[in-house]
């Protein structure tokens, strides 16, 4: 079946350092890819999506890259901020009748002033 | 304001105490599922529905029961709680946007059986 995997966190980052949080995939076909962020005490929100091979999502400073060939999706940023402080899923969306997204296990990544 | 919204947003209950998790939501979107989020293991989809009387099986439905009987809800039912269903529960409801579908997800409900 489809499995999703990402680094484990917790990340810390200093302000303004570079992040990227590795994604890889396992599925059949050609799923759409998702990431979603989670700030404390909240529900999920999409931050970025993609649908085919080589497609860049991007929001809000941060970008992935849909690879095929690596089956990768990993999420970047230039210069993070302590706002960005959050727990991130990334998460695939295969031909399945119900919308299922199938989800990594979540980063944490906690950003210090 | 479009919103998922959930009730109760905590809850502590006994084994076997039948309990039911509200989700309604205000966008007239056709789909809406049930996940479980556990430490290490991402979001896990209980239950889905397509449209008002047709629910599904998502990967771990054992242990629950849901219903859809209006287009904006969508509750979910433990008839007998077990504390392995301690966890975050969070519901969704979706719309399609060209070839996928987006997810907007309620702020969740934590549940301790005990």
């Amino acid at each position: 079946g489809d499995s999703v995997t990402q680094m484990e966190g917790p990340v810390t980052l200093s302000e303004e350092a570079f992040l990227t949080i590795n994604c890889t995939y396992t599925a059949t076909g050609y799923p759409s890819l998702f990431w979603y962020v989670q700030y404390p005490g909240e529900g999920l929100q999409l931050l970025l999506k993609a649908t085919k091979a080589d497609d860049k999502g991007s929001n809000k400073g941060f970008e992935a890259t849909y690879r095929k060939e690596t089956t990768s999706f990993h999420l970047e940023k230039g210069s993070v901020q302590v706002s960005d402080s959050a727990v991130y899923f990334c998460a695939l969306s295969g031909n399945n009748a119900g919308n299922m997204l199938t989800f990594g296990g979540g980063t944490r990544l906690m950003v210090k002033p | 304001e479009a919103q998922v919204t959930q009730n109760p947003r905590y809850l502590i209950t006994v084994t076997g105490k039948k309990l039911t998790v509200t989700c309604s939501q205000n966008m007239n979107h056709e789909y809406m599922s049930w996940y479980r989020q556990d430490p290490g293991l991402g979001l896990r989809q209980i239950y889905y529905s397509m449209n008002v009387e047709v629910t599904d099986k998502g990967d771990v439905p054992e242990g629950y029961k849901v219903s859809r009987k209006e287009k904006r809800n969508f509750p979910l039912i433990l008839e007998s709680p077990s504390p392995n269903q301690t966890s975050l529960y969070f519901c969704a409801s979706s719309f399609q946007v060209g070839e996928t579908y987006e997810q907007y997800f309620g702020p969740g409900t934590r549940l301790t059986v005990t």
